[in-house]
Order: structure tokens, then C-alpha cells, then sequence
């Protein structure tokens, strides 16, 4: 079975503060995503990465950025935080195009 | 601008009659769409997934019809059951673009009542 795993379930931080997610598959999977789900809005797309040291942004980059050093490990860092960027974040990874993207767990991040 | 539109953000119905969850697209480019299935502080898990090149596709109580013409999909669940209650997240891809982004639209919440 693929599986994404995100270094934390839930965090909190302060305002100002940098903030790493880490993200890891195990499946050699070329791709690899950062999304942020808020009430209402689905899923919005922040990065992306289709190899290693290669990223694209999304819909929504601003105060994000993101490092693909090895091709299982894509992290997401918030520049310094806001509150504005209390979320949830998802981690995905796929294969090339027409595929599913498989998911972590989320990481339901607040700012205080 | 949206290119995957959830319009119905919730639905409601009783267990075992059919629930039936809509997604339309603006986008002529999309050639691959999925449904996936979202539990409270879960990620999403895929569900069920269509061509282009075909109309309908089945996997046991699910069932995803794409009307390319109306650039329309619909995901029909029968039965229903109170475990199906989770948003239900409708996702396409585009031939030609960046490898294997998939654009989502903003979900519908189902509920299934006993």
C-alpha cells in the first residue's frame, strides 16, 4: 500500500514563527503536492513538485515555501507564520499524469 | 477562477436509498476525474475514477457517470449507508499539463441518516 505519512497530526505555533511540515512516501512516486483545505474552499493547491529540486507554485504560494532534496521528501515551510494560515495541510504524492494522488493524514496547523 | 464546481455544499439522505453527488467543469483540457472520500482530520482517500474515454464506471455501491457534452460527472452511491457520511471531493486532471496536478472542487458534505 502507498502511504504518505506527515511528521505531525496537529501543531501550534506563534505568529512570526518559521514552520516546517515534512512529508514522506514510500512509493518512488514522481509528484508530490501541498495543499491547505479551509471550510468552504475545498481544497486549494499551494506547491507542487515533479522532481527532485523542481517546484512548481499552485493557486495560493504567497508566505509558503516548499524543498524537494530527495524525491520521497517534500516539506512545506511557512515563511513566518500567520494567523491567516491556520489550517488544515495535505500532503500528497502520485505517478505521472492520469493517476491518483494519494493523500497523508493532514496536519491541522493553528497560529496563535 | 474554478474550474471544478461543487455547486450542492451538502446532502442529505436515508440510509439505503441513493445518494447521488454532482460536479460540473469548465475545462475541455480534462481527460481524468475522481471522486474522493474525506473524514474529519483524515486526508482524502480516493474513491472511484473515470476517463475520458468512457461514460461510466462501477465499483460496487459506486458508480461515476461523466457526460462529456455537458462537461458534467456525477457519483451515485446505492446503497447508501450512515458510514458513506464524509465530503466527497470531486477532482479532475488535463492532458498536456503539468504532470498529474488535479484541480478539486470545493466538496459536498453528505450526510446518511438511519
Amino acid at each position: 500500500d502507498v502511504k504518505v505519512t506527515q511528521s505531525s497530526r496537529y501543531l501550534v505555533k506563534r505568529t512570526g514563527e518559521k514552520v516546517f511540515l515534512e512529508c514522506v512516501q514510500d512509493m518512488d512516486h514522481e509528484n508530490m503536492f501541498w495543499y491547505r483545505q479551509d471550510p468552504g474552499l475545498g481544497l486549494r493547491l499551494i506547491y507542487f513538485s515533479y522532481d527532485v529540486k523542481m517546484k512548481e507554485k499552485g493557486d495560493i504560494p504567497e508566505g509558503y515555501s516548499v524543498s524537494r532534496e530527495k524525491k520521497e521528501r517534500f516539506s512545506l515551510i511557512l515563511e513566518s507564520a500567520s494567523t491567516n494560515q491556520t489550517s488544515m495541510y495535505l500532503c500528497a504524492s502520485s505517478l505521472i499524469h492520469n493517476t491518483e494522488a494519494f493523500f497523508g493524514q493532514g496536519t491541522r496547523l493553528t497560529v496563535v | 477562477d474554478q474550474q471544478v464546481k461543487q455547486n450542492s455544499p451538502s446532502l442529505s439522505v436515508q440510509e439505503g436509498r441513493i445518494s447521488i453527488l454532482n460536479c460540473d467543469y469548465t475545462n475541455s483540457m480534462f481527460d481524468y476525474f475522481l471522486w474522493y472520500k474525506k473524514y474529519p482530520a483524515e486526508g482524502p482517500t480516493f474513491l472511484i475514477s473515470i476517463s475520458s474515454i468512457k461514460d461510466k464506471n462501477e465499483d460496487g455501491r459506486f458508480t461515476v457517470f461523466l457526460n462529456k457534452s455537458a462537461k458534467h460527472l456525477s457519483l451515485h452511491i446505492v446503497p447508501s449507508q450512515p458510514g458513506d457520511s464524509a465530503v466527497y471531493f470531486c477532482a479532475a486532471s488535463a492532458k498536456g499539463s503539468t504532470l498529474g496536478r488535479l484541480y478539486f472542487g470545493r466538496g459536498t458534505q453528505l450526510t446518511v441518516w438511519p
